[in-house]
């Protein structure tokens, strides 16, 4: 069974950087999309990037000036900084898996983190 | 960006009843929709994926249609385990991948 687990900063003073890690246990960690999402409190689901084990990269075009992702296939883990973070990066971010087969990827998320709550507060 | 609209943002219905949320696509993307549940403190579940193909392990009391810009996603018989926020979702230009607003389901 895959599971994923994040850790990083909790609190954060605005400027700074956010640095989240998470951590793939079980199933393959090459061949699928490694995923990062955010849920600011209360509100709706906001894509911001995901990055394949080979380092290829997708980003939101809102935060993509922000935001550096990264793998390390070693240890079966993949990161995310945003850079210059204001009090509308407050939010529960996850990170997740959209799974591929050898031909194709799926379009759906399918599994998650458990979050981590980054606060930016000065 | 494709934008989804999801409707209504909230709804109240009593056990039993058939419940119906809808998301219109700023575009045409086919069938690529795929439906979330996400309850209270819990990361989003897909229940849905390809508009209308229920995920292993989903009750059969859960549907989607739909292709195009409009979809339909349905609960037929609401449980009170149901009791949480769907999202709509697509990725069908990437990038971004984007969620609609979400829709409460709460019991009356």
């Amino acid at each position: 069974q895959v599971r994923l687990q994040q850790w990083g900063a909790g609190l954060l003073k605005p400027s700074e950087t956010l640095s989240l890690t998470c951590t793939v246990y079980g199933g393959s960690f090459n061949g699928h999309y490694w995923t990062w999402i955010r849920q600011p409190p209360g509100k709706g689901l906001e894509w911001i990037g995901e990055i394949f084990h080979t380092g290829t990269t997708n980003c939101n075009p809102s935060l993509e000036s922000r935001v550096s992702m990264s793998v390390d296939t070693a240890k079966s883990q993949f990161s995310l900084r945003v850079s210059s973070v204001t009090v509308a990066d407050t939010a529960l971010y996850y990170c997740a898996r959209r799974s591929c087969s050898p031909t194709t990827c799926n379009t759906w998320i399918d599994y998650w983190g458990q979050g981590a709550l980054v606060s930016v507060s000065s | 960006d494709i934008q989804m609209t999801q409707s209504p943002s909230s709804l109240s219905a009593s056990v039993g009843d058939r419940v119906t949320i809808t998301c219109q696509a700023s575009q045409d993307i086919g069938t690529d929709v795929n439906w979330y549940q996400q309850k209270p403190g819990e990361a989003p579940k897909v229940l849905i994926y390809d508009a209308s193909n229920l995920q292993t392990g989903v009750p059969s009391r859960f549907s989607g249609s739909g292709s195009g810009i409009d979809f339909t996603f349905t609960i037929s018989g609401l449980q009170p385990e149901d009791v949480a926020t769907y999202y709509c979702q697509q990725y069908e230009n990437l990038p971004p991948l984007t969620f609609g607003g979400g829709t409460k389901v709460q019991l009356k």
